[in-house]
């Protein structure tokens, strides 16, 4: 099992849509966890950090799942300034990013 | 204010060439991290710096040698560039080592001739 573990995709979503993806983690002793969107060409940003109890920002939900060992990211209502990779980020005192996930938002 | 920032933007250099990258973080992080992100767009921790001491140094050339002066700079020197090193290389910051959340510059664009 890969370390880090992300869908490729592209998931090609409508507008308004909902929209979730999991990135899977090996290391279950794994201690932080994080979620980064890249757009084409700039650097990675930080979009949330995930917490053992989950958390919310606006349209954006972030969950982890210690048990089965994988986080998640909801978009709700997703707008087309959405579109760009979401990378996910696991340290275990060894920070690993996932390949990412493009999400492409279509008008 | 740019938090991270890293010069060149763009370097473009025939191979055997030696090239310097230079980034600094005006956020107060004790931790500096140089990646490389390839044509795939993997994006892969080369070093980690933590108040100017060596932390992390994935498996990487001995071409590839970072210096931090103080706590604010970490720079990456390469010699003998190969085609393989193109790539774009990012600096980031955090505070506390990892388990915070890092900044990232805006990258460097190498492409070796």
């Amino acid at each position: 099992r890969k370390e880090v573990e992300q869908d490729p995709g592209p998931f090609n979503v409508p507008e308004g849509a909902t929209v979730a993806f999991n990135c899977t983690y090996s290391n279950s002793a794994s201690q932080s966890f994080f979620w980064y969107r890249q757009d084409c060409r700039k650097e990675p940003k930080l979009l949330m950090s995930v917490y053992s109890s989950g958390n919310e920002d606006g349209r954006f939900t972030a969950q982890l799942n210690r048990a089965s060992q994988y986080i998640s990211l909801l978009i709700r209502d997703s707008k087309l300034s959405d579109s760009a990779t979401y990378l996910c980020v696991v340290n275990n005192d060894k920070i690993i990013f996932g390949k990412g996930t493009r999400l492409h938002i279509l008008p | 204010d740019t938090a991270v920032s890293q010069t060149p933007k763009y370097l473009v250099t025939q191979m055997g060439n030696d090239k310097s990258i230079k980034c600094e973080q005006n956020l107060g992080h004790d931790t500096m991290y140089w990646y490389k992100q390839d044509s795939k767009k993997f994006l892969k921790i080369m070093f980690s710096y933590n108040n100017k001491e060596l932390i992390i140094n994935e498996t990487v050339p001995n071409r590839f040698s970072p210096k931090s002066p103080d706590k604010a700079h970490l720079n990456l020197h390469i010699n003998s560039l190969e085609l393989g090193d193109s790539a774009v290389y990012f600096c980031a910051s955090s505070q506390t080592g990892g388990r915070q959340p890092q900044h990232f510059g805006d990258g460097t664009r190498l492409s070796i001739l």
